[in-house]
């Protein structure tokens, strides 16, 4: 089945700066993937998605790169900002199931 | 107005009962899904349902079985509860399906003793 791997487990950035996180996963089938916010103690909030037939996607400061050869995907934060600061989880859809597949989450902390 | 309603908020069992997780959505979706949340793995899926009918199931244990009286309802029935169950469940809902923006309810804290 789909294995999804994000591979910072924590980031720490300066307010203002940008943020990355990287996920890649193995499924080539897979054709949808979600980003998710999860601030302390709370649930999940959906973010940004992208779909397979384009590499990039914006919505004001996030912006979200598809490589589909590498089958690897990116979270970018511009201009971040303190209340930026959460889990961000990454996550998978294939047409061959129906579920998402979540990577393991990336802890976000943006100092002011 | 919140959107989706788990009950109980928190929940302590003891090993070996058996206990009912409750989630409502009025958000008109036609697609209902259950996720467990815990230190061990951080996000796991567990079942999807479209239009009251079971479309994947991932748990290993026939132990949890989820009920769907009504299309805005999917309870998630645990029984013989061990203390590896502990986690956070969170619900969530859909328009269509699994590859449109999902919205996750509150969760339920469950703790097995």
């Amino acid at each position: 089945g789909e294995k999804v791997e994000q591979h910072e487990s924590t980031l720490s950035v300066r307010e203002g700066d940008s943020a990355v996180i990287n996920c890649t996963y193995t499924d080539t089938a897979s054709s949808y993937f979600p980003w998710y916010k999860q601030e302390a103690g709370k649930s999940l909030h959906f973010v940004i998605d992208i779909r397979s037939n384009v590499d990039r996607k914006q919505s004001q400061r996030l912006i979200v790169l598809l490589d589909k050869k590498a089958k690897r995907f990116s979270l970018h934060i511009t201009a971040t900002q303190p209340e930026d600061s959460a889990i961000y989880f990454c996550a998978a859809s294939s047409n061959m199931g129906y579920k998402l597949t979540f990577g393991t989450g990336t802890s976000l902390l943006v100092d002011p | 107005d919140p959107k989706i309603i788990q009950k109980p908020k928190y929940l302590v069992a003891v090993t070996g009962s058996e206990k009912i997780l409750i989630c409502e959505q009025y958000l008109g979706h036609n697609a209902m899904y259950w996720y467990r949340q815990s230190a061990k793995k951080p996000l796991e899926f567990m079942f999807s349902y479209s239009y009251q009918k079971l479309m994947d199931n991932q748990t290993a244990s026939s132990r949890f079985q989820p009920q769907s009286s009504k299309k805005n309802h999917l309870d998630l029935q645990i029984t013989a509860l061990k203390p590896d169950d502990s986690a956070t469940y969170f619900c969530a809902s859909s328009q269509r399906d699994w590859a449109y923006e999902q919205y996750f309810g509150p969760g339920t804290r469950l703790t097995v003793l």
